[in-house]
């Protein structure tokens, strides 16, 4: 069974760049066959798909995000990255790390990290 | 955007029972819709992809099934491990967007 990996700060403060690590252990991550991204859930509320990168670098990102969101990956380390820069408080959530399947029928997330929770605060 | 509403917002039903769950998509978005599901501190779990797809290791007392844009994910047979909540997320067009949940009680 997968098993990724979430790693990178627990406590950003306003206006900084949170950055955060995602492991995906035995090179899978340079299959084409699968996309990387990030989802997030805020304390006690829904979830929210942040972003998707293709083997290739191919990026897909949520409107109300793009502007302040970049998914890359590094296949040499197995990992993939998220940053989002001027985060306030509303950016305070759990991020998850999950593989995407991408079919006919678009993307969707099969195997999911334990998640990172992340606060935004002074 | 793709609105995803889901109904109801929390159940409660008893071990064996037959549950269903529904999913309405602000515009059509085809079988572009998938069930998660999430147990109390655990990361999403995918259920269903592509409104009826089981996916693999998933019990067969779980479907999915669409009428238009109404999607409904029902579970029969409830179980005690049915627990938690339950999101439909469509796959259509950014920003992939997830409904509100549904939270499931075993009574």
């Amino acid at each position: 069974q997968l098993q990724l990996q979430e790693s990178g700060p627990g406590l950003v403060k306003p206006s900084e760049t949170l950055s955060l690590t995602c492991t995906v252990p035995g090179g899978s991550i340079s299959s084409s066959s699968y996309y990387w991204g990030w989802i997030r859930q805020p304390p006690g509320k829904g979830l929210e798909w942040i972003g998707t990168i293709s083997y290739s670098g191919s990026t897909y990102y949520n409107p109300s995000l793009k502007s302040r969101v970049t998914i890359s990956v590094d296949t040499a380390k197995n990992q993939c990255s998220l940053k989002l820069s001027s985060v306030t408080a509303a950016d305070t959530a759990i991020y998850y790390c999950a593989r995407h399947l991408w079919g006919s029928h678009g993307p969707y997330m099969d195997v999911w990290g334990k998640g990172t929770t992340v606060t935004v605060s002074s | 955007d793709i609105q995803m509403t889901q109904s109801p917002s929390s159940l409660s039903a008893s071990v064996g029972d037959r549950v269903t769950i529904t999913c309405r998509a602000s515009q059509t978005i085809s079988t572009s819709l998938n069930w998660y599901q999430q147990k109390l501190g655990k990361a999403p779990k995918l259920l269903i992809y592509a409104a009826s797809s089981l996916q693999s290791g998933v019990p067969s007392r779980f479907s999915g099934s669409r009428s238009g844009t109404d999607f409904t994910l029902t579970i029969t047979s409830l179980q005690p491990e049915d627990a938690a909540t339950y999101y439909c997320q469509q796959s259509y067009s950014p920003a992939y967007s997830f409904g509100q949940g549904t939270k499931l009680e075993i009574k």
